[in-house]
């Protein structure tokens, strides 16, 4: 069975500064990490996809197979990045999609 | 194309009712998948249908079942409500046979059971 954790249920930093967002996992076979964003009276959509290997709206993430984990991080957070993230997991090895969140953190940024 | 939808948008039941929840699909997605998200919990998947048919199913109890339409829409359907099913409900679509297979979210819809 597959678990993905995120250990802050909420984060707060300033405007400018640097965010990191932690997910760990734990798969035996080869997941495919996502991360999910949420942003308030909207819904879940799609932030970024380890396989891509691109930055959306700044934000990047590599997958760690060593110490199984897909950070989200962002060098500079803006007050539009408030939002509630879910790293989510698929394992590739079953047919199907169906995908294991974690859950969730709530990311604050102030001015 | 307004995405996926789903209705209703909100919903009381009392316990022992029976509820049908709907979705829509994005269009040109032929799968649904269902997943249930209880208060400060992230999504849990219910079960997932493609060609008519439940494909997966997550560890959730035969109260749980769901239909596909031709159409790709799908019904969720939770008989003898139990407190603990109040949650939000989302439904995802995605194109099976995509190289990239994304899940595009619903609104989802709220339900209370008193």
């Amino acid at each position: 069975a597959q678990r993905v954790t995120q250990p802050e249920k909420l984060l707060s930093v300033f405007k400018g500064a640097p965010v990191e967002l932690k997910c760990n996992y734990s798969y035996s076979g080869s997941p495919e990490l996502f991360w999910y964003v949420q942003y308030s009276r909207q819904r879940l959509q799609l932030l970024l996809r380890h396989i891509s290997r691109e930055s959306i709206k700044g934000f990047t993430a590599d997958l760690n197979k060593g110490e199984t984990s897909f950070h989200l991080k962002k060098p500079f957070a803006q007050e539009e990045d408030s939002a509630m993230y879910y790293c989510a997991l698929l394992p590739k090895e079953t047919s199907g999609s169906r995908l294991t969140f974690g859950e969730g953190t709530q990311l604050t940024v102030n001015p | 194309d307004a995405g996926v939808t789903q209705s209703p948008t909100h919903l009381i039941k009392t316990r022992g009712q029976q509820v049908t929840l709907r979705c829509s699909p994005k269009s040109g997605h032929d799968t649904v998948s269902w997943y249930q998200q209880a208060l400060g919990q992230g999504p849990q998947f219910i079960f997932q249908y493609y060609e008519e048919e439940e494909r997966q199913r997550g560890n959730f109890p035969d109260r749980f079942s769901g239909h596909q339409f031709p159409n790709y829409s799908s019904e969720l359907n939770v008989n003898a409500l139990l407190l603990g099913d109040s949650a939000l409900y989302l439904c995802a679509s995605s194109f099976r046979l995509a190289v990239q297979e994304t899940q595009y979210f619903g609104p989802g819809t709220r339900l209370l059971v008193l």
